[in-house]
């Protein structure tokens, strides 16, 4: 998956903590999206950064979520005041070709308690 | 709201039946992409269709994408276990890579 990092793989977080997500495209991958993908749910889009910048962010629930990606260093989605309905697997993907592809992460699944 | 149709939602057949997987749309999609997803882990790109009435071959897996670029198929010929998984279809409309995903389709194949 073009060698997308995500991490932790699992994060487990009272009800109120704040959850911070990590995601590492290959070296040069400028283009980072954010999908969430609830149980028993399919793949909803969330953000996508360039290099320090916000593109689209209207997938982003508008309080408590946030994304960043700055020049150096992974991309970080954060969740202030997690609530149990924020439990989920979270997925980062990299864009890549001529054709807009996009490879995955292998997800972080966040556990609220 | 954009919406991807992905029918059926659950699949079990028997090893060396065939199957289609359908993806349909109302709108138009400048690409479709086409993922198998193993419990725990991300999705992996199988193919990528751009073209209207665009047809590509993955081995046992035949891929389509209709004319209008609105809709798509996965058929597979003589299904094995090894292809038990979750399939999802992603259209991306807006060509900037946004995807929008179906529903999933959950394939069983019984040896």
């Amino acid at each position: 998956n073009a060698g997308v990092m995500q991490n932790p793989r699992h994060l487990v977080r009272r009800r109120g903590q704040e959850a911070r997500l990590r995601c590492s495209p290959m070296k040069g991958h400028s283009h980072v999206y954010w999908y969430r993908q609830l149980p028993e749910e399919g793949l909803k889009f969330m953000v996508y950064l360039q290099k320090e910048n916000i593109i689209d962010e209207s997938g982003m629930p508008k309080e408590r979520f946030s994304a960043e990606f700055p020049k150096e260093g992974p991309s970080i989605l954060r969740i202030q005041q997690v609530v149990r309905g924020d439990s989920a697997a979270y997925f980062c993907a990299t864009l890549e070709g001529i054709d807009n592809e996009q490879f995955f992460g292998p997800g972080t699944r966040l556990t609220v308690l | 709201t954009q919406l991807l149709e992905q029918s059926p939602q659950f699949l079990s057949i028997q090893e060396g039946e065939n199957l289609t997987v359908y993806c349909n749309s109302s709108s138009v999609f400048s690409s479709l992409q086409w993922y198998r997803q193993e419990p725990g882990e991300g999705p992996v790109l199988l193919v990528t269709v751009v073209t209207g009435g665009e047809v590509k071959k993955l081995k046992r897996l035949t891929f389509q994408f209709g004319d209008a670029r609105k809709d798509s198929s996965l058929h597979i010929t003589a299904a094995q276990p090894g292809d038990t998984g979750l399939y999802l279809c992603a259209g991306d409309s807006s060509n900037t890579g946004k995807l929008i995903f179906g529903q999933g389709t959950t394939l069983q194949v019984k040896p």
